[in-house]
């Protein structure tokens, strides 16, 4: 069964505004990893972060993690057509080993 | 450095006919993954390996069988196509540090249709 669920399962927004997508999850964690997928490519990590951490950026992107709530946000800001993608979370546990559960994905489109 | 490839890039099969797809890494590491993409899905684990020589069942493992004879090479294999195997198939790799996190690195996928 699917670990991560995200919401929505759709959003499209316009060039500049800011996106946010989310992700719940069931069991404790180790790690929750974001990946982007481009239209017909394979997916492209994005970001990590540790179940001690509550947020991380890295460039436009933002990642929190309420790890009381098993939930986690991506948020990215000024967004760009190209950021236009289906963005997946991925969790790892302590009893999965190296194994990831994804979730089902947002497909995030920005209009220019 | 190529990264992660696959072949073949699509392939039509028919019921019952088998096939075998090729992931190869250049990367050296230790784990590799294959998975399988339905529409509106996410990745679900089809099988993985730790290592050269090893291999593990995942969340969705019927019907197909895997082999890891050389570290930068893992196969999956078809034995029997069903319809139901109509989907995109991803090989992903990752070498954890000791202790630590890892990221996987994605092949660029396979599109399989079995009619």
């Amino acid at each position: 069964s699917q670990q991560g669920e995200e919401d929505p399962q759709a959003l499209s927004i316009q060039e500049g505004e800011n996106a946010t997508m989310n992700c719940s999850y069931k069991t404790s964690i180790n790690n929750l990893q974001w990946y982007r997928q481009n239209s017909g490519r394979g997916l492209v990590h994005l970001i990590l972060i540790r179940s001690n951490e509550r947020e991380k950026h890295s460039g436009r992107l933002r990642v929190t993690l309420d790890t009381s709530k098993k939930s986690s946000s991506l948020l990215i800001t000024a967004s760009r057509a190209a950021d236009t993608a289906s963005y997946f979370c991925a969790t790892d546990g302590e009893t999965s080993g190296s194994r990831l559960t994804f979730g089902e994905g947002t497909q995030l489109t920005v209009n220019p | 450095n190529a990264g992660v490839t696959q072949t073949p890039k699509f392939r039509v099969l028919k019921t019952g006919q088998s096939m075998t797809l090729l992931c190869a890494q250049d990367m050296n590491h230790e784990y590799m993954y294959w998975y399988r993409q339905d529409p509106g899905m996410g990745l679900r684990l089809i099988h993985y390996s730790v290592g050269e020589g090893t291999t593990a069942k995942g969340e969705v493992p019927d019907g197909y069988n895997v082999s890891r004879l050389k570290k930068q090479n893992f196969l999956l294999g078809l034995e029997s196509a069903a319809p139901s195997q109509t989907s995109v198939y991803f090989c992903a790799s990752s070498s954890p540090p000791a202790g630590g996190p890892y990221e996987q690195y994605f092949g660029p996928g396979t599109r399989l249709t079995v009619t």
